[in-house]
């Protein structure tokens, strides 16, 4: 079964800094997706970023990155120029074939001012 | 394009009762599936449909049940209540399957269980 793990279950960043969210995962599955989703405290799951496996070159989108190493099997997520409004937990999830997402116990951002 | 509505955003029950929770995904997508969301288990996947079938279950007794609709809207049902079932329900719809495409999330629904 695969698993995904978040080894942090708390982070803090000063506003405008950069910060990066660490998470593994395990499968023997050779074509999967990666995911990072965020929740606000209002509870709204929200899609941060998605990597395909089979796509060498990280995703990016505006201020958030992904760094993917596949056979570290390493997907963390860098959030650059932290805004008050990125306070949330995060969670990393991985779908391979079941179709199913597998998600991490979440990390918990808090954005200092 | 509306999100993925989900209704009731509140409910209390008792246990040995049963309740049924909706889902409406965006307009389009055919593939539904269902979450539960514990401080102690994390979120774990319950089901997925898609074309009015069940394609995928987790591992939750059979007290859980769905349904999808024709119009994609689907319904999950939960009979004789346990305290343990108190979580936030997490529904998400996807264009075709989620295989390919991304997972959008509803607002939930918080059940709790006295």
């Amino acid at each position: 079964a695969q698993t995904v793990t978040q080894s942090q279950p708390e982070m803090s960043v000063q506003e405008a800094e950069t910060v990066t969210l660490s998470c593994t995962y395990d499968t023997s599955e050779s074509d999967y997706y990666l995911f990072w989703y965020k929740q606000p405290p209002s509870r709204q799951m929200i899609l941060v970023i998605r990597q395909e496996a089979y796509k060498q070159q990280n995703a990016t989108e505006n201020r958030f990155s992904v760094n993917f190493q596949k056979a570290a099997k390493s997907f963390s997520l860098k959030i650059s120029d932290s805004q008050l409004g990125d306070a949330a937990m995060y969670f990393c999830a991985y779908r391979g074939y079941g179709n199913k997402l597998v998600f991490g116990t979440g990390t918990i951002l808090r954005v200092k001012s | 394009k509306a999100g993925v509505t989900q209704t009731p955003r509140y409910l209390i029950k008792t246990r040995g009762q049963q309740v049924t929770l909706s889902c409406s995904p965006i307009s389009g997508h055919r593939s539904v599936s269902w979450y539960q969301q514990t401080p102690g288990q994390g979120l774990q996947f319950l089901f997925e449909y898609f074309s009015e079938t069940q394609r995928n279950k987790g591992n939750f007794p059979g007290r859980f049940s769905g349904r999808q609709f024709s119009n994609s809207r689907s319904e999950m049902n939960v009979s004789t209540l346990e305290l343990g079932d108190s979580a936030l329900y997490l529904c998400a719809s996807s264009l075709v399957q989620p295989s390919t495409d991304t997972q959008y999330f509803g607002p939930g629904t918080r059940l709790t269980v006295l």
